[in-house]
């Protein structure tokens, strides 16, 4: 159980164009999605929380008008990535919290902005 | 504010060798959460165990084992007659609430090369 599918895989996009990514939870609500992104050889970084039917919560850096997340209900979150700039190729990775104690995480997408 | 600092960038060993990940956690809270992961080149996250503050019990899980010490805030995992699947790099991470709300904060992860 506590299976989030995340879609894309990966993706290519041309500069200025937007992208969204979408995690769903398969078997079980996820009240909260956490978004990471992460750098080539680095750490996974948290972009922002997200909890269903609010407003996300952004870590400090992070611009909300650039990544835009959805969480409208408590199985589909969606982040997008607005006007994509090279900078942003990135993995993203969400992250459901489960049963109370435990996380599980999408499979991750692999964006490119050629 | 917590951290988690994995001190060795990167580890090669010959397969067959056992080798250690170090975790050194920082938090103010008495509740908290370990966890280690692994993340193979795919990118996708492997979930390898949890483990509460109130738990110092070492645990063992075939070739996996770790060993946390609250004395020293550490949380070491070692594995044990390493395979070259084991390749991979190995995030430790802190949650201070365990679930709804509560966000885990990865160390910087530590990539493990195992050779023939």
């Amino acid at each position: 159980g506590a299976v989030v599918s995340q879609h894309p895989s990966w993706v290519i996009c041309k500069s200025g164009t937007s992208v969204k990514i979408e995690c769903r939870s398969l078997d079980f609500q996820a009240t909260t999605m956490f978004w990471y992104r992460q750098f080539p050889k680095q750490s996974l970084m948290l972009m922002a929380t997200s909890n269903e039917g609010s407003k996300a919560t952004y870590e400090q850096g992070v611009e909300k008008d650039k990544f835009l997340i959805n969480h409208a209900s408590l199985t589909l979150s969606t982040l997008t990535v607005t006007s994509a700039h090279p900078e942003d190729s990135s993995f993203y990775i969400c992250s459901a919290s489960w049963r109370g104690y435990g996380y599980t995480f999408g499979s991750g997408t692999r964006l490119t902005v050629v | 504010a917590q951290k988690v600092t994995q001190a060795q960038t990167e580890i090669s060993v010959v397969e067959k060798e056992d080798v250690t990940l170090d975790c050194v956690y920082e938090t103010r809270d008495t509740t908290y959460y370990l966890f280690w992961y692994k993340q193979p080149p795919s990118g996708e996250l492997v979930f390898l165990i949890r483990r509460n503050s109130f738990d110092e019990q070492n645990e063992i899980s075939g070739r996996y084992s770790w060993n946390f010490q609250k004395s020293t805030s550490s949380f070491n995992f070692t594995i044990t007659a390493s395979q070259v699947v084991d390749s991979a790099v190995y995030f430790c991470a802190l949650s201070e609430r365990a679930g709804t709300a509560s966000k885990l904060t990865f160390g910087t992860g530590t990539r493990l090369q195992v050779t023939l």
